[in-house]
């Protein structure tokens, strides 16, 4: 069974800096994974997606992940926070690149300081 | 496209009462699925359907719980008799089974039983 887990339920940083979300996945074939936002009171939106095309995935609003499979991690980051990004991410994984099955973490809350 | 439509975006019940929640998924998408979400328990998967059909409902907490898919624009999701335990955030979600569809959720219904 392939389960996701995300270190540190919440993370702060200040605008400008580097954001750093940790997610490591479990998955017994080769996953797909996923990065979803949420902002208050909406639904998840997905971010980026690895489908093992290319270890370096490029989402929208500037996140990126890299898949690297010796380490099991799937981290997201962002070269420089800005307050619109404060929310809460989710990664994910599932057996397939569609979404028949797909397991979310617990999630990390992003907090910005300005 | 709407998005996916839930309804209502509120609800306030009392203990015992049966709570009906409702989803639109977007037209063309054939899955769908339902989630819960709370603090403690972070997004849970509670069943999904594929081409109106149930695939999975592992993740029904209980029998209090059941949820249809009379056709490909409709879902529900019943809890009878409802309890305080079931306060929570519920999400439809749906997608298309085409590789690189990602899910596209709902904002959600919050239900609050007393």
């Amino acid at each position: 069974a392939q389960s996701v887990t995300q270190l540190g339920s919440h993370v702060s940083v200040s605008e400008g800096a580097l954001v750093l979300l940790r997610c490591n996945y479990s998955s017994s074939v080769p996953p797909y994974l996923f990065w979803y936002v949420q902002y208050p009171n909406q639904g998840l939106q997905l971010l980026l997606k690895y489908t093992s095309a290319a270890t370096l995935v490029k989402g929208i609003n500037g996140f990126e992940a890299e898949f690297k499979k010796s380490e099991t991690s799937f981290h997201l980051t962002k070269p420089s926070a800005h307050m619109s990004d404060a929310a809460e991410y989710f990664c994910a994984v599932s057996l397939y690149s569609s979404a028949s099955k797909i397991i979310f973490g617990s999630g990390t809350r992003l907090s910005i300081r300005p | 496209d709407a998005g996916v439509i839930q309804s209502p975006r509120h609800e306030v019940t009392e203990m015992g009462q049966e709570v009906t929640l409702r989803c639109k998924p977007i037209s063309g998408h054939d899955y769908l699925f339902w989630y819960r979400q709370t603090m403690m328990r972070g997004l849970e998967l509670l069943i999904y359907f594929n081409n109106n059909v149930p695939i999975d409902d592992s993740g029904m907490p209980e029998d209090r719980f059941s949820a249809k898919m009379p056709n490909a624009s409709f879902s529900t999701l019943k809890i009878q008799p409802s309890e305080p335990r079931d306060s929570a955030v519920y999400f439809c979600a749906s997608t298309r089974t085409a590789d690189n569809s990602p899910l596209h959720f709902g904002n959600g219904t919050r239900l609050t039983v007393t």
